[in-house]
């Protein structure tokens, strides 16, 4: 089966830094995206790893091992307003997005 | 404004009463899904939809049905909804790029 996995929650303190790691096993891999979720709120968008390696955009960072089927999401310089649940999603051989169950990020002030 | 729609946000209805929620987008997008979340289990794709009279099954078909007569619309329709199907909807849509627009959500309950 298709699956990808990543914890269930996350606690950090605010100003530091917080990694949301996801592992996969799907039919077909054609990138790794991650969505952001506030509660009550639908998925948005927050970024995309095709091909190996980091992409930085403002205090996100997402890297993608294709060989190792890893992927992590980088906060920095923590904020209240990033309290959220965070999905990692998996694009596969059908054009299917694949999702995780979610990571809760908990931040204290 | 870019944006999805759904239809209603919010509905409490009976057992075996059909139902259909409403998505429209005004993107252009070729693809369109319907997803379902339920806590702890993320987001589950109930249908797709890759163009115009071409849908397809997702991972929890099982009581839905679809349509996608027009490019810009791709109603959830529930013929016999059952308190199984008690979720919040999402309905989104892309183009050929990685990134989902989603809707606002439709909380249903099946009593």
């Amino acid at each position: 089966g298709q699956s990808l996995e990543q914890p269930s929650e996350v606690t950090a303190v605010e100003g530091a830094i917080v990694q949301i790691n996801c592992t996969y096993q799907t039919s077909g891999f054609y990138g790794l995206s991650w969505y952001q979720q506030h509660d009550g709120g639908a998925p948005t968008f927050l970024s995309y790893n095709g091909l190996d390696g980091l992409e930085e955009t403002g205090r996100f960072s997402s890297f993608l091992s294709r060989s190792d089927s890893y992927g992590y999401l980088l906060l920095q310089e923590l904020q209240m307003k990033d309290s959220a649940s965070y999905f990692c999603a998996v694009r596969n051989s059908n054009y299917q997005l694949i999702w995780g169950a979610g990571t809760k990020l908990i931040i204290k002030p | 404004e870019a944006q999805v729609t759904q239809n209603p946000r919010y509905l409490i209805t009976v057992t075996g009463k059909k139902l259909t929620v409403t998505c429209s987008q005004n993107m252009n997008h070729e693809y369109m899904s319907w997803y379902r979340q339920d806590p702890g289990l993320g987001l589950r794709q109930i249908y797709y939809s890759m163009n115009v009279e071409v849908t397809d099954k997702g991972d929890v078909p099982e009581g839905y049905k679809v349509s996608r007569k027009e490019k810009r619309n791709f109603p959830l329709i529930l013929e016999s909804p059952s308190p199984n199907q008690t979720s919040l909807y999402f309905c989104a849509s892309n183009d050929w790029g990685d990134t989902q627009y989603f809707g606002p959500g439709t909380r249903l309950t099946v009593l």
